[in-house]
């Protein structure tokens, strides 16, 4: 079946980069997601990157795909103390609207 | 951008009472909203597909009798959580799609409940 994992923790000191990594299985997605989740608070659309890809570059954010490895990846530059959070990857089902997130990472940001 | 209102934010209520849960698209028309449930420090399940004019679609193992959605129109999908038990305590998340799938979705701010 669908699934998607990530590792659950990372903790970075400020101004170093973090590297969120995260496995799917379904090769048929043409999309691919991360989100961001505040303490309290509801999922927030990072960014993006369509299967033909294997880069995407967004300010701070750097979105990695390897399609052969079905291995997705973000990276913060510059860590700051405001992106501790917890980071959702997720992948359209098959043939469905719905989403199929990952486990989340913690991420954890060290003044 | 595409905003999801999601109210009430919090909510503590007594056992066996039901709660309703709102959640408003407030700049777009949303046929189709989800319903997310999140256990503390866990990911989030899909409860449900709500969908405008029609039965609500249900994830396997979720009650539809105890969890009642209602997508009465193209901007408001209610969850209803009926005769509420402390096990039903959770954070509860609505979700809408606006525009092209690359858009993703839009998801409200949540809606913790706390059943006593």
């Amino acid at each position: 079946g669908e699934d998607v994992e990530q590792s659950l923790f990372l903790s970075v000191r400020e101004g170093d980069s973090s590297v969120i990594n995260c496995t799917y299985t379904d090769s048929s997605s043409t999309y691919l997601y991360w989100y961001k989740q505040e303490p309290g608070a509801g999922l927030q659309l990072l960014t993006y990157i369509f299967s033909n890809m294997d880069m995407k570059q967004d300010q701070r954010l750097t979105v990695l795909l390897n399609k052969k490895d079905k291995h997705l990846s973000l990276r913060i530059a510059d860590t700051q103390t405001g992106d501790s959070a917890i980071y959702f990857c997720a992948e359209p089902g098959t043939g469905t609207y719905k989403y199929i997130f990952g486990t989340g990472t913690r991420l954890k940001v060290l003044a | 951008g595409a905003v999801v209102s999601q109210h009430p934010s919090w909510v503590i209520c007594k056992s066996g009472t039901s709660v309703k849960i709102e959640c408003r698209s407030l700049d777009f028309q949303a046929t189709t909203m989800f319903w997310y449930r999140q256990f503390p420090k866990q990911s989030l399940m899909l409860m449900a597909t709500s969908n405008e004019g029609s039965k609500a679609t249900y994830e396997q193992g979720v009650e539809k009798d105890k969890f009642l959605i209602n997508h009465a129109s193209l901007t408001l999908s209610t969850l209803t959580v009926t005769s509420a038990h402390p096990e039903d305590s959770s954070f509860y998340i609505c979700s809408a799609r606006a525009g092209q799938p690359n858009y993703g979705y839009t998801f409200g701010s949540g809606t913790r409940l706390t059943v006593v």
